[in-house]
């Protein structure tokens, strides 16, 4: 797989019920972000994990991040139907650059 | 919360067209991006900007695009000629300090007919 791949590709949950979106990496990394994006506006960022880090949470948002097996995964919790959209993780590419490197993203919906 | 601004939100231009997008970044970062996202495809770095200065360029930004600060708030990026495959949504982002979270801007969809 390529630099931040999301899986599952397409998920789709009823209101109330939690959300696990998984991403994967290749190279070492400093950090990496979550971002969401509802269909065809901006990208919204919802977490920054570092690479020193394991858990982080933020209101109902909950990221891992497993260096040794180069994962990240993002829990959504008692999910709501304004929780559709695509969300997305971006690493950068430890040694020095700034780019972010995108998946192709999880597209959530959330049936109410 | 400061947020980054781009404008305009939708731009139509003619294939061969100059086209300028511009980006207020938020008031006390330094680093600038660009980012493109192909309608259905991944969002793609362009180009990183510091003190003046392109700090690293992808395959993509070839000599037809450039970007400028040319005052204390603004960040433009220029693309020469374009061409249908340029149509895509440009983003700009802005972080500070350096390899720290991106904030993204709504985005300028760009349709190059």
């Amino acid at each position: 797989s390529q630099q931040g791949e999301e899986d599952p590709q397409a998920l789709s949950i009823q209101e109330g019920e939690n959300a696990t979106m998984n991403c994967s990496y290749k190279t070492s990394i400093n950090n990496l972000q979550w971002y969401r994006q509802n269909s065809g506006r901006g990208l919204v960022h919802l977490i920054l994990i570092r690479s020193n880090e394991r858990e982080k949470h933020s209101g109902r948002l909950r990221v891992t991040l497993d260096t040794s097996k180069k994962s990240s995964s993002l829990l959504i919790t008692a999910s709501r139907a304004a929780d559709t959209a695509s969300y997305f993780c971006a690493t950068d590419v430890q040694g020095g650059s700034e780019k972010l490197v995108f998946g192709k993203g999880t597209k959530l919906t959330v049936n109410p | 919360e400061p947020e980054v601004t781009q404008t305009p939100s939708h731009q139509v231009t003619q294939m061969g067209q100059e086209v300028i997008l511009r980006c207020v970044p938020i008031s006390n970062h330094l680093y600038f991006y660009w980012y493109r996202q192909i309608l259905g495809q991944k969002v793609e770095f362009l180009v990183s900007f510091y003190n003046n200065e392109i700090s690293e360029k992808s395959e993509i930004f070839d000599d037809q695009f450039s970007v400028e600060r040319p005052d204390g708030s603004n960040f433009t990026l220029k693309i020469r000629s374009t061409k249908l495959e340029d149509s895509a949504m440009y983003f700009c982002a802005s972080s500070e300090p350096r390899l720290d979270t991106q904030y993204f801007g709504p985005g300028t969809r760009l349709t190059v007919l």
